[in-house]
């Protein structure tokens, strides 16, 4: 079946740095999102995104978070500057947008910020 | 808000045995999206099945669910259980219907574990 690409699998960085998580959606998808999950935790609406554009946010999309989708390249996550908390797994995901959607997981990336 | 409520974070069963996951919700929207994802060991989550239609059963590679909006419940259920359905499960909701801009609220999820 499609499949959503997220790279890379894992990353360590040290409190401050800034961390690109990025995403290689399914060819057509015009819905992307990014899901956030602390270990032990439920997995957590961070963003969507649609036609170059932020549509929603949570609240834990902080300030220092920022997505984009230069060009129909990847769809990033950057996080600048990362905190201690940020450390969690990412998930993307992605959607045709039409008829009763379906979003589409990545295998996700684990954050570890020191 | 909404939220997804699933009870057992841990399922252990015998290969054969009948599966049931519980899935409750709650949400002020009143046609509600449910889903049930299932992620195995290293692997991306994976839609298993997905309802809006009150009491209606919706099945799926031997697994079923049904949408119940008196109880607001979406549990999971198979018949016989495979040891290749040993993964971790989510129950989810959309909090904006069928529409794709719909955020996915998701239980804590369920790892069940079949054993020969």
């Amino acid at each position: 079946g499609p499949k959503v690409l997220q790279i890379p699998s894992h990353q360590i960085i040290d409190m401050g740095q800034m961390v690109t998580l990025n995403c290689d959606p399914v060819s057509n998808h015009l819905y992307f999102y990014w899901y956030k999950q602390i270990l032990g935790q439920q997995m957590e609406f961070l963003v969507n995104f649609y036609n170059g554009k932020v549509m929603e946010k949570s609240k834990l999309f902080k300030d220092q978070f920022s997505v984009e989708r230069p060009d129909g390249s990847y769809f990033t996550l950057k996080i600048q500057p990362t905190a201690l908390e940020d450390s969690a797994v990412y998930f993307c995901a992605s959607s045709p947008g039409t008829g009763v959607y379906e979003q589409y997981f990545g295998p996700g990336t684990r954050l570890t910020v020191l | 808000g909404d939220s997804v409520t699933q009870t057992e974070g841990l399922v252990t069963l015998t290969e054969g045995l009948p599966v049931m996951l519980n899935c409750t919700y709650q949400t002020i929207y009143s046609n509600p999206f449910l889903f049930w994802y299932v992620q195995h060991l290293n692997e991306s989550p994976r839609l298993l099945l997905k309802s809006f239609t009150d009491n209606k059963r919706t099945e799926h590679q031997g697994f079923h669910a049904t949408l119940h909006k008196s109880s607001s419940s979406f549990h999971l259920q198979k018949s016989s259980a495979q040891l290749s359905d040993s993964a971790l499960y989510y129950c989810a909701l959309s909090d904006r219907g069928g529409s794709a801009l719909g955020r996915l609220h998701f239980g804590a999820g369920t790892q069940l574990i079949v054993i020969p």
